[in-house]
């Protein structure tokens, strides 16, 4: 059974910049969240996605947007890149019905 | 809203010595609740979870009861080990009544653990 896959693994990017950070779900899952981790903090659930579609979202501002694709492999996009968006991002999948979600190793996104 | 506080961190210990992670909680809706592993440089990993009040989730030597009426779940471990270094989490997920959870974690800050031979 394959887990969960995240690529890049880092990412330098500069202030006003586009970035998209891809997830590929565990086999069998049908749902995606992500997760941001600023340093020295938990993670921070910014949305997720089940069925291609949006199925709720954190406190997160519009500019942090994302896709599921019919794989269940998913991207993040952020927009207008903020020195507050250097983070860890995490993506997790799971089945819809299930409380447990598993993790990838994440992408660290240092903005400059 | 939703809310997990963990003791104050981060904590240091000698091998062979006894572990207590405090995590208490609020939450509306019937929780689940988990602790989750961080290794340097690495994602998280659930270490374990309950999903009811009274369960117990046990692995690899750790364990956590979910108390409902203190709204605490615990981590402990009787003996660590060198290797058990890394940052711990405790979260929840609420599910409406007699609902599916959509998914949503909420984590606490995390503690770090040190464990020197």
């Amino acid at each position: 059974e394959t887990g969960v896959t995240q690529s890049p693994t880092h990412l330098i990017k500069t202030r006003g910049q586009q970035v998209t950070l891809r997830c590929s779900s565990q086999s069998g899952h049908n749902t995606v969240s992500w997760y941001q981790q600023a340093l020295g903090q938990g993670p921070q659930f910014i949305f997720q996605y089940y069925r291609e579609e949006e199925n709720g979202r954190g406190n997160f501002p519009p500019r942090f947007s994302g896709l599921q694709f019919p794989n269940y492999s998913s991207e993040l996009n952020v927009n207008a890149l903020e020195l507050d968006d250097s983070a860890l991002y995490l993506c997790a999948s799971s089945r819809l019905a299930e409380e447990t979600q598993y993790f990838g190793p994440g992408t660290r996104l240092l903005v400059l | 809203g939703d809310s997990v506080t963990q003791m104050e961190g981060p904590v240091t210990l000698s091998e062979e010595a006894f572990l207590t992670i405090n995590c208490t909680y609020t939450a509306t809706g019937y929780p689940s609740l988990f602790w989750y592993v961080q290794y340097p440089g690495e994602g998280l990993q659930l270490l374990l979870k309950a999903t009811k009040a009274d369960d117990k989730g046990s692995n690899k030597g750790f364990e956590a009861t979910y108390r409902k009426e203190t709204t605490s779940f615990h981590l402990e471990k009787g003996s660590v080990q060198v290797s058990d270094s890394a940052v711990y989490f405790c979260a929840l997920s609420v599910s409406p009544a007699g609902g599916t959870s959509y998914g949503k974690l909420t984590f606490g800050q995390g503690t770090i653990l040190t464990v020197h031979p």
